[in-house]
């Protein structure tokens, strides 16, 4: 049972390169989620999907982009990094997205940037 | 605006003993309060959920509680061991109801 795995699990960028960060879930969950989690500020919803080929932003979608093109992946993308975007980036997915559907994390993505 | 809540202290307490945590939350009605634990360099796992209308939940050595009067949840473990060491987050949808908000998460810490 792999449920959420994200790659890669470490990476360290300079400021304006880019890169991407991989999600893929083998739960078959219609609803994905990528957050941010800052010293102090606890876990931030950046952008969501509810379905494959579908994207919403979250609270804090800027400097961000995020694809769904087959509904086991999803991936989030930084075109031009920030210092400010270092963080621990987690991926989610869930069956549904109301309060009483828990959600599934991977382990997430440690990002800094240079 | 919707705000939920919890100690940001860490929680020290002996083994043996029972840890209480709290999360508040403000200027919403959520229908349904989820807690998850995190490990160290993990992401966070789901424990329990806990509807509005359900005062209290168990599971093993773990109970929730929901006080809708009071805006609070709370969290407790009995019995602690040291391997129940790790931050408990909550979190609820708001009003929106399109988005799971969380608490900043309270670390236990629990001592031999």
């Amino acid at each position: 049972n792999a449920g959420v795995t994200q790659t890669p699990k470490f990476r360290v960028l300079k400021t304006g390169q880019s890169m991407t960060l991989l999600c893929a879930q083998d739960m078959n969950h219609e609803y994905m989620y990528w957050y941010r989690q800052d010293p102090g500020m606890g876990l931030r919803l950046i952008h969501y999907s509810v379905g494959e080929g579908t994207t919403a932003k979250g609270e804090v979608p800027d400097g961000y982009n995020v694809s769904r093109l087959k509904k086991q992946n999803f991936l989030l993308g930084l075109e031009s990094a920030a210092p400010s975007q270092t963080s621990v980036y987690f991926c989610a997915s869930s069956v549904d997205s109301g309060g009483n559907q828990p959600q599934h994390f991977g382990d997430g993505t440690r990002l800094s940037i240079l | 605006s919707q705000k939920i809540e919890q100690n940001s202290e860490a929680l020290n307490i002996q083994e043996g003993k029972t840890a209480t945590l709290t999360c508040n939350y403000t200027n919403y009605s959520p229908a349904y309060l989820q807690w998850y634990r995190q490990d160290p360099g993990r992401g966070p796992v789901f424990l329990l959920l806990i509807r509005e209308n359900e005062k209290e939940k168990r599971k093993e050595r773990l109970k929730v509680t929901f006080d809708t009067t009071l805006k609070q949840s709370l969290f407790h473990i009995t019995a602690s061991q040291p391997a129940d060491s790790a931050t408990y987050l909550c979190a609820s949808y708001g009003n929106a109801g399109n988005m799971l908000t969380f608490g900043g998460g309270t670390r236990l810490m629990v001592k031999p």
